[in-house]
């Protein structure tokens, strides 16, 4: 069964500092999701990563897989008080099989 | 706004009641998808169509909850003789088929259960 992992579940940072955000996944999948989702409000997606080595950038953040690890990594790059939300890596195991979401992490920027 | 559009955003109902959710996809999407969400968790994969067909249902799904995609166009997700652990947020997503097949999200519909 396919299960994936988050870690920090949370995290409070200040602004302007590093921090990486990781997610691991039990069984091989196709693609791996990083979604946002601000409180009481739906998803918003982030980055789709679908092979090894892939690397995505969108502003302050950049997420990268390692398929052969099961590993993705969410990097945030000199936080800002905007970017406090929970963040949801999911991973599809085929293109025709269900979604399965990670718990998420929840993201707290200090200023 | 050509988004995912979910109805009604709220429901409160009484134990024993039966609900329904609707739910419209982005018009050009084959893929269709319900998600439960609870506070402070990820979202819960409940069943998929492809086009008017449902391929898969989550085994933790009772038989109280069915889904349908008539036509393959709008959704919708009903459950019978709702429990108050039936609340939570009830979430719509679509998508490609093929690549990008990325989720789309709905706003949700938050069903409380007295």
């Amino acid at each position: 069964e396919l299960k994936v992992e988050q870690n920090p579940l949370f995290l409070s940072m200040q602004e302007g500092k590093n921090y990486t955000i990781y997610c691991n996944y039990s069984t091989t999948s196709d693609r791996l999701y990083w979604y946002r989702q601000d409180p009481g409000k739906s998803l918003e997606s982030l980055f789709v990563l679908l092979s090894n080595g892939a690397v995505k950038q969108e502003g302050r953040l950049m997420a990268s897989l390692d398929t052969k690890a099961r590993l993705s990594t969410l990097h945030i790059t000199a936080a800002v008080h905007d970017l406090s939300a929970t963040y949801f890596c999911a991973v599809m195991k085929t293109s025709y099989d269900k979604v399965i979401f990670g718990p998420g992490t929840s993201l707290s920027v200090i200023p | 706004d050509t988004g995912v559009s979910q109805d009604p955003r709220h429901k409160i109902t009484k134990r024993g009641q039966n609900v329904t959710f609707r739910c419209d996809p982005i018009s050009e999407h084959n893929r269709l998808y319900w998600y439960r969400q609870t506070l402070g968790q990820g979202p819960e994969f409940l069943t998929y169509f492809q086009n008017e067909a449902q391929l898969e249902k989550s085994r933790l799904l009772s038989d109280r909850f069915s889904a349908e995609r008539p036509k393959g166009s709008f959704s919708t997700l009903e459950i019978q003789r709702t429990e108050q652990g039936d609340s939570a947020m009830y979430l719509c997503a679509s998508s490609l088929s093929w690549f990008p097949d990325t989720q789309y999200f709905g706003p949700g519909t938050r069903l409380t259960v007295l």
